[in-house]
């Protein structure tokens, strides 16, 4: 059926660094995506999204990058600090999906090195 | 402020006995959604509301049932508890006004079945 997948299960940062968080989602008529923010012990927190008529979305240190061709999503965090420790997914809403069905990813973890 | 909170946080019951988790919107949400999360399987849909008395079934709704009295409030029963059941339960709410929106989370239920 019908998915959101993540390429890496676990990424470990420098305190500092750039970290790059990757979604491939299996349906291409998908037009709103989602990246949430999961700390231990706590609700997944929404960060930023993105439609389907656009190629990039920019927040506070985060952007989403999507890319329609190759059914890609990424969510990049600059500057990356200990508090960007968590896990991260992505969700998609496919079409069809009444009332804001979401599709989740299984999560990245993002260990933040200091 | 406006916020979604579950109750109780942590919940251990036996086999068989009837668990009731409590989620209570103060958003005036239309849409209401329950999730278990379980390692390895990601966050997974059991039931969802759009509205006052409107129910429908997730992906995994087997031995859970919802109602929908009100706005505010999406109690999740499981009707005879099994170990199957021992998870992470969250609640989520998302305004209803049309596709495409991104859904809020409570800080979940942690439920061992015994």
């Amino acid at each position: 059926g019908e998915s959101v997948g993540l390429h890496l299960p676990t990424l470990s940062v420098q305190e500092g660094d750039n970290s790059i968080i990757n979604c491939a989602y299996s349906n291409s008529a998908s037009d709103y995506f989602i990246w949430y923010k999961q700390e231990s012990g706590k609700g997944p927190q929404f960060i930023i999204d993105i439609r389907s008529n656009m190629d990039k979305r920019q927040g506070q240190r985060v952007t989403v990058l999507l890319n329609k061709t190759v059914k890609h999503l990424s969510l990049q965090i600059a500057a990356t600090q200990p508090g960007d420790s968590a896990v991260y997914f992505c969700a998609e809403n496919p079409p069809g999906a009444a009332g804001n069905k979401l599709t989740f990813g299984g999560g990245t973890r993002v260990l933040v090195k200091p | 402020d406006a916020e979604i909170t579950q109750s109780p946080r942590h919940k251990i019951t036996e086999t068989g006995r009837q668990v009731t988790l409590a989620c209570h919107q103060t958003w005036n949400h239309n849409n209401m959604f329950w999730y278990r999360q379980d390692l390895g399987h990601g966050l997974r849909l059991i039931h969802y509301s759009y509205g006052v008395h409107d129910t429908n079934k997730g992906e995994v709704s087997d031995g859970y049932s919802v109602s929908r009295s009100n706005t505010e409030d999406l109690p999740l029963t499981l009707e005879s508890a099994a170990s199957s059941q021992t998870s992470v339960y969250f609640c989520a709410s998302s305004p209803g006004s049309g596709v495409g929106e991104t859904q809020y989370f409570g800080p979940g239920t942690r439920l061992l079945v015994l």
